[in-house]
């Protein structure tokens, strides 16, 4: 079976860095993804990594480590509308070319 | 343009109907997926479609059916054997592996 972990809530300023942690376990692991999802809205596509190393895209950064199950999602520069649920998601071999999601990080960024 | 539809954005069903929710896509992508979101329960994933004419049960298919018929169409049916159905529904196409999903807008369903 899968198993992802994320904090539920996190809270920073505006200007500031932080850094959302996943762990997961899975018996097939074959990429993970980061997306972020406005209250209401669908999920957007953030980043995808499936070798270990950090992914950089503006930003966000994503880092994986396959050995340690580990990934964390890096934000910098916070800006308001960054305020979002961000959530990691697994893909899994015996689930085919699905995703497999964590519950979601609530990020709440003030001024 | 092209993308992923699903209608309606709301809707509301007595208890004991049977609905269907509406996911087309023009994307001319293979691989289909419904994801039930519930307050604080992240993404579920409720079945999914590699290829047309064939489907898979996700973690939670209980009360719940889909067909696909075409490749841009990929309805679920949400049953009256599905206990607690109201919840937003999400449809989710992928170009590819090594690429995300790209989201329908959702359906908010709630059962009264």
């Amino acid at each position: 079976g899968q198993n992802i972990d994320q904090p539920t809530e996190m809270t920073a300023t505006e200007g500031a860095i932080v850094q959302i942690n996943c762990t997961y376990q899975t018996s097939g692991f074959n990429g993970l993804f980061w997306y972020q999802q406005h209250a209401g809205e669908a999920p957007t596509f953030l980043s995808y990594n499936v070798l270990d190393g950090l992914e950089e895209k503006g930003r966000f950064s994503s880092f994986l480590s396959r050995s340690k199950g580990y990934s964390y999602l890096l934000l910098k520069e916070l800006q308001m509308k960054d305020s979002a649920s961000y959530l990691c998601a697994v893909r899994d071999n015996q689930a085919g070319t699905a995703l497999i999601f964590g519950k979601g990080t609530t990020l709440s960024v003030s001024s | 343009d092209g993308g992923i539809t699903q209608s309606p954005k709301y809707l509301f069903r007595k208890e004991g109907q049977n609905v269907t929710l509406s996911c087309e896509q023009n994307l001319n992508h293979d691989a289909m997926y419904w994801y039930r979101q519930d307050p604080g329960q992240g993404l579920r994933l409720i079945y999914y479609s590699q290829i047309v004419n064939d489907f898979q049960k996700g973690d939670i298919a209980e009360g719940y059916s889909v067909s696909r018929e075409k490749k841009e169409s990929f309805p679920l049916t949400v049953t009256s054997a599905q206990k607690n159905p109201t919840a937003f529904y999400l449809c989710a196409s992928l170009p590819g592996l090594g690429y995300g999903y790209t989201f329908g807008s959702g359906t908010r369903l709630t059962v009264v």
